[in-house]
């Protein structure tokens, strides 16, 4: 059984301050691991995938998680947020059947 | 890049009626497909696993003759709705894999908004 977890519905930050968006899991086992984004009236686009490589996967736009097996944890980072980056983000586990979190809207604020 | 695309984007149609949303695969081949149903500021719930030539597999708690699914080619699934009532409004998303990328690799089609009247 697989399930995801994003401990925040919403995250607010001001313009070139630091991200954090939170994601916990859990797997029967080593699954992979995503990040999406979806921009309002916009399809989903994938940010970076963790698949049992390096433990911190490196994503577009700036975007970075690092994978943590002990605290099964798949938080996605950014040093410094951009208006453009205002969406909702998805952590997403699974292998051949994905399993989404319930997402995360990130504000950003000028 | 691998592009899949959905037709309708949207649509609205009256309580009682069947609705088909097309799910194709542009430049690659999708040995299967999957379809995904997102309420409106919710999170994507897997509806069920389509394979070419296959019937789908259903996920717990979704009627598969409600939500009927079709996957006669490698490049195309179909989702209907059948009697569909208000309850059925939502965004409906399909993702495709191809045979040649990894099992966790999929690509996700832009949604298709369904409004029942």
């Amino acid at each position: 059984a697989q399930s995801v977890t994003q401990l925040d519905s919403h995250v607010s930050v001001s313009e070139g301050t630091p991200v954090l968006l939170r994601c916990n899991y859990s797997s029967s086992y080593s699954p992979s691991l995503f990040w999406y984004v979806q921009h309002p009236n916009k399809g989903l686009q994938l940010l970076l995938k963790y698949t049992s490589a390096a433990t911190l996967v490196k994503g577009i736009n700036g975007f970075e998680a690092e994978f943590k097996k002990s605290e099964t944890s798949f938080h996605l980072t950014k040093p410094s947020a951009h208006m453009s980056d205002a969406a909702e983000y998805f952590c997403v586990v699974g292998l051949y059947k994905f399993y989404f979190g319930s997402g995360t809207k990130l504000n950003v604020k000028p | 890049g691998a592009v899949v695309s959905q037709h309708p984007s949207w649509v609205i149609c009256k309580s009682g009626t069947s609705v088909k949303i097309e799910c194709r695969s542009l430049d690659f081949q999708a040995t299967t497909m999957f379809w995904y149903r997102q309420f409106p500021k919710q999170s994507l719930m897997l509806m069920a696993t389509s394979n070419e030539g296959s019937k789908a597999t259903y996920e717990q708690g979704v009627e598969k003759d409600k939500f009927l699914i079709n996957h006669a080619s490698l490049t195309l699934s179909t989702l209907t709705v059948t009697s569909a009532h208000p309850e059925d409004s939502s965004f409906y998303i399909c993702s495709a894999r191809d045979g040649t990328s990894g099992a966790d690799t999929q690509y996700f089609g832009p949604g298709t908004r369904l409004t029942v009247l």
